[in-house]
């Protein structure tokens, strides 16, 4: 089945520190998911992706497609308390989540 | 909307017990996705539909796992018999057109 794998497993920073979570598939994606979830919370969707290449922005987290489609980064600039969480990325029209990657900020 | 809806929120049940887990998805989402959640597994897919008809259920552990969805704004996970190993948060999501699952609050299920 559809391998997706998430680097790193665990992240501590410092509130104020930037963030990145990897997101790498063993097959080509059509297009790629990415959610949150926060402690004892469900997943909720931040955004697809679509095109080779792309890179989308909300606030302060930047989301990248890579150009051969097979992996993936979400970046949060100056981390926050409230970005505490899991952070999954999906493979879109596949439906496998990733292994996460837990967010814990220190104030 | 209420969003994805999922009852009961949490099930407490002896092994070899019947379980049945509950969802109404968003009005006019054509799919639904039912995923299991432990720490040593992830998030795993067990079974979707598209207009509530399965298309995949190969993520079912076993023949103790069963799903329906016999109209569109309701759907049932069923387990029986229960098993210790069940034990989980089970997560119904659903969406339109694949852009993007909206998950209910999910149903935290112990069996001991």
């Amino acid at each position: 089945g559809q391998q997706v794998m998430q680097i790193p497993q665990y992240q501590h920073v410092q509130e104020g520190e930037d963030f990145t979570t990897y997101c790498n598939s063993s097959t080509t994606l059509s297009n790629i998911q990415w959610y949150k979830q926060r402690p004892g919370g469900h997943p909720v969707f931040l955004i697809q992706l679509v095109k080779s290449g792309e890179v989308k922005k909300q606030k302060r987290l930047t989301f990248q497609f890579g150009e051969a489609k097979k992996n993936s980064s979400l970046h949060i600039t100056a981390t926050q308390t409230t970005d505490v969480g899991t952070y999954f990325c999906s493979t879109g029209n596949q439906f496998y989540f990733g292994t996460g990657t837990s967010l814990t900020v220190i104030p | 909307d209420a969003g994805v809806i999922q009852s009961p929120r949490h099930e407490v049940t002896e092994m070899g017990q019947e379980v049945t887990l509950r969802c109404k998805p968003i009005s006019g989402h054509d799919y639904l996705f039912w995923y299991r959640q432990t720490m040593m597994r992830g998030l795993e897919l067990l079974i979707y539909f598209n207009n509530n008809v399965p298309i995949d259920d190969s993520g079912m552990p076993e023949d103790r796992f069963s799903a329906k969805m016999p109209n569109a704004s309701f759907s049932t996970l069923k387990i029986q018999p229960s098993e210790p190993r069940d034990s989980a948060v089970y997560f119904c999501a659903s969406s339109y057109r694949i852009y993007g699952y909206t998950f209910g609050s999910g149903t935290r299920l112990t069996v001991v």
